[in-house]
């Protein structure tokens, strides 16, 4: 069984700046996922990677499979990034399940 | 954008009535997930199905739960007997590829509250 870990569990930051949420997992996996929750509670997948980084506007993502943790970053954050930040490990068998993060509150102050 | 779509968004319920729900995975899609996220708890993992069968399920997919797809288009899972403890939001996910891990499409989840 995957254990996933996030750090922090809350994180308030201004406006502007640059954030980073961290994650572990206990088996080795073949990708992460990372996933936004909204307020609302709506879940939207912001990336799958395998190796490496990968970007999506002020989103980055990295990834050390050797040693089991990957990051998320924000990039001149901004208040409309305000959300529930998830790392998801899937299965070592690829496309079963998600064993989920606790999740990572992340405020952006005006 | 296609996307997985899930109805009723709010469904309230009375202890020991069944429930369904129900969802629409995007058309091309092999695999389907049920997953659920009780308040303030991380979200768990139900059952993947694939080739209309099931392919996993965790220790919470007992015998009250079931899941079917039967008409190609819906996927629905079922609560035979619902219990105070079901009251979760419930996410249906599809994916697309066969055995590769890959991007799972979240519904908007369904919020059951079991008086």
């Amino acid at each position: 069984k995957n254990e996933v870990e996030q750090s922090p569990q809350n994180l308030t930051a201004q406006e502007g700046e640059f954030i980073t949420i961290n994650c572990s997992y206990s088996v080795g996996i073949s990708a992460l996922h990372w996933l936004q929750q909204h307020p609302g509670g709506g879940i939207v997948s912001l990336f799958m990677l395998s190796s490496g980084k990968k970007k999506h506007g002020r989103l980055i993502a990295t990834i050390n499979i050797q040693e089991k943790h990957s990051s998320l970053h924000i990039t001149a954050s901004h208040p409309r990034d305000s959300a529930v930040y998830i790392c998801a490990a899937p299965s070592n068998f690829g496309n079963e399940k998600l064993t989920f993060g606790t999740g990572t509150r992340l405020t952006i102050i005006p | 954008e296609p996307e997985v779509t899930q109805t009723p968004s709010h469904q309230v319920t009375q202890m020991g009535q069944e429930v369904i729900l129900r969802c629409v995975p995007i058309s091309n899609h092999l695999y389907f997930y049920w997953y659920r996220q009780i308040l303030g708890q991380k979200v768990e993992f139900l059952v993947s199905f694939y080739n209309n069968e099931i392919s996993e399920k965790s220790e919470i997919f007992d015998d009250q739960f079931s899941v079917e797809r039967p008409d190609g288009s819906n996927f629905t899972l079922k609560i035979r007997s619902t219990k105070l403890e079901d009251s979760a939001m419930y996410f249906c996910a599809s994916s697309a590829r066969d055995r590769e891990a890959d991007t799972q499409y979240f519904g908007p989840g369904t919020r059951l509250t079991v008086l």
